[in-house]
């Protein structure tokens, strides 16, 4: 079935490290990418997202390419701050009612 | 632009007791959905509707559960006889089905504990 891997965390950097979370996915079809981030005490939020093989999204700082000869969505960073700990959820979406299949997860831990 | 509501934020009930949540999605989006998440995991589908119909429920979604949105607006989610493995935290999102494949919005989600 579908489904989404991500690395495993917590990942700790220091400010202004660049960071890469890694997602693959495994989908029938053509699905779209998610990014989705949860702050400590919020909800999900959409961070970027692309449709389409080669697609880059981009919100925030944040990058990430829609790569289907790797079946690859890694998130990128050039320069963290404190301000971006949080949970990161990679997620697909192959079907006409949209639903999200989401990884695990990975938590970001940015220290001053 | 008000967001997606949740009610209650919290929930604690005894084991085989009913519980119900609501949600209330952005006005004009037509889809919505129902997650659970456990803590450590990502989201898992549950169910979705389209205006008020139910178009896909997962096999994750038992007996025990049932899901409505009786006017297409509001939704409510309803566990009976609760059990451990029901704690969780239940989320509710939201979307509009204008254009191809249109982000979901997020409420807040209910965090329910079995005693």
């Amino acid at each position: 079935g579908d489904s989404v891997t991500q690395m495993e965390g917590p990942v700790t950097l220091s400010e202004e490290a660049f960071l890469t979370i890694n997602c693959t996915y495994t989908a029938t079809g053509y699905p779209s990418l998610f990014w989705y981030v949860q702050y400590p005490g919020e909800g999900l939020q959409l961070l970027l997202k692309a449709t389409k093989a080669d697609d880059k999204g981009s919100n925030k700082g944040f990058e990430a390419t829609y790569r289907k000869e790797t079946t690859s969505f890694h998130l990128e960073k050039g320069s963290v701050q404190v301000s971006d700990s949080a949970v990161y959820f990679c997620a697909l979406s192959v079907s006409l009612g949209g639903k999200l299949i989401f990884g695990q997860g990975t938590e970001l831990s940015v220290k001053p | 632009d008000t967001g997606v509501s949740q009610n209650p934020r919290h929930k604690i009930t005894k084991r085989g007791q009913n519980v119900t949540f609501r949600c209330d999605p952005i006005s004009e989006h037509n889809r919505l959905y129902w997650y659970r998440q456990t803590l450590g995991q990502g989201p898992e589908f549950l169910t979705y509707f389209q205006n008020e119909a139910q178009l896909e429920k997962s096999r994750l979604l038992s007996d025990r559960f049932s899901a409505e949105r009786p006017k297409g607006s509001f939704s409510t989610l309803e566990i009976q006889r609760t059990e451990q493995g029901d704690s969780a935290m239940y989320l509710c999102a939201s979307s509009s089905t204008a254009g191809f494949n249109q982000p979901q919005h997020f409420g807040d989600g209910t965090r329910l504990s079995i005693l």
